[in-house]
Order: structure tokens, then C-alpha cells, then sequence
């Protein structure tokens, strides 16, 4: 069983639509981060979010955490070309929180021109 | 200001070779983790240490593979006698403290066992 589970796993949509992923659990996190990988190269973050029910924005992308911080949602909107990637939500694990990442199996989203 | 860097980003070994990742981590970056990604699979936190020591191993397979980040110079991750399912995308990643709200992960280094 994963403790993190994104979905949809695979999406492709076009140019200036609109979409919303997921990253879901039945455990409760101190903080939640979402990363961005593209083909080659390694992650890099977009986010970290704290609070439940807190909302981060970063141009286009919307992230939430959940009331419970149990969930997480990413939304994007009018999508380009360019936000084609795997979307990693991933939670901090060891003591203290401080020692390690367990990810999610991310969604490849693919945007069409 | 250059960010992780890991080398080789390509490597390939046969069956029974011997693997050495390095990672030089960020200027300024005591801390240093490193992930594995399998084919089809997400990615998978191995190690965490810091200056000549280890924190955190609970990744690591018991057998073939070990971390060191000594005092002077990268981290590096060694794999003893490769086996084709060590095939896979490495990564390291640094911070400059403890916690993982200000990591930065490099580019990878993909192991390849023919």
C-alpha cells in the first residue's frame, strides 16, 4: 500500500484547459511538497505547504492542503505546453521530520499545442 | 551559483562491476540524500548524511551498496557487484540544515547494468 496516492496517474490534455491532480493518504502530515520532473533531469519543488486547508499560489498553479492535511490538490489553469511533466507530491518521514521524502508515484501530465 | 551537480550522468557497468556515484551538493550544504528511480517506479529515498556521517540508512539495501561524505569532497554512492535490476536514475539531493524545506535536487546520474 502506498502512503501516497496521486491520481490521476496519467493525463493529457490541450493547450489552455484546465486540470486538477491529486495526492491522497490516510495519514496525517506535518507538511506536504509538490516537485516537477521533467524527462532527465531530477525534481525540483513548487511548494511546500504547512497549514491545513492552507492555499499557496504560484502563477498559474494552485496548491491546497487539505483541512486534515491528509490530502492535497495541485490545480492549473489554462495549461501550456511548457508545465508537461511528472507532478510529485511528496511528505517528510524520520525523526524530527528532517531526514527523508516519501513521494508519491506522481501524474505525467502532458499538455498538447 | 551552480546547483547540485552529479557525475557521471551516464554510466554503464556489466554484471559483477563495481558503480561510484558522486554528488558535489550546493555551496554552502552540509547535508546531503540520495534517491534511487526505478523504470515505472516513483522515487525512493536511500540515505541521508551529513559530514563524514550517516544519519539516516533506512534506504539503503543491506547488501552491495554503501554512502560516504567525507570531510573533503562529494558524497559518493557505491554499488558492488551491479546486478541488472540496479538499473536505475540516481539523485542526489543537498540542504544547508536539517529539514527538507530548502532542498534542491541534481540533475541525476542513470546506471545502466548490461
Amino acid at each position: 500500500t502506498q502512503l501516497l496516492e496521486q491520481s490521476p496517474q496519467f493525463l493529457s490534455i490541450q493547450e489552455g484547459e484546465n486540470l486538477t491532480v491529486y495526492c491522497n493518504s490516510s495519514s496525517v502530515f506535518s507538511s506536504l511538497q509538490w516537485y516537477r520532473q521533467e524527462p532527465g533531469e531530477g525534481p525540483v519543488l513548487l511548494v511546500t505547504v504547512v497549514t491545513g486547508g492552507e492555499v499557496k499560489k504560484l502563477k498559474r498553479l494552485t496548491f491546497q492542503f487539505g483541512d486534515a492535511r491528509k490530502d492535497s490538490s495541485l490545480h492549473i489553469t489554462a495549461a501550456q505546453p511548457g508545465d508537461t511533466g511528472l507532478y510529485l507530491c511528496a511528505v517528510p518521514e524520520g525523526e524530527t521530520s528532517g531526514s527523508r521524502l516519501t513521494f508519491g508515484e506522481g501524474t505525467q501530465l502532458t499538455v498538447n499545442p | 551559483n551552480a546547483g547540485v551537480m552529479q557525475n557521471p550522468r551516464h554510466l554503464v557497468r556489466r554484471r559483477g562491476q563495481e558503480a561510484r556515484l558522486r554528488c558535489s551538493p550546493m555551496k554552502g550544504h552540509s547535508h546531503v540524500y540520495w534517491y534511487r528511480q526505478l523504470p515505472e517506479e516513483g522515487l525512493k529515498f536511500m540515505v541521508y548524511l551529513q559530514k563524514e556521517n550517516i544519519i539516516d540508512e533506512s534506504g539503503m539495501p543491506k547488501e552491495r551498496f554503501s554512502a560516504e561524505f567525507p570531510k573533503e569532497g562529494p558524497s559518493i554512492l557505491r554499488i558492488q557487484q551491479v546486478v541488472r535490476g540496479d538499473s536505475a536514475a540516481y539523485f542526489c539531493a543537498s540542504s544547508p540544515q536539517r529539514g527538507l524545506n530548502t532542498i534542491y535536487f541534481g540533475e541525476g546520474s542513470w546506471l545502466t547494468v548490461v
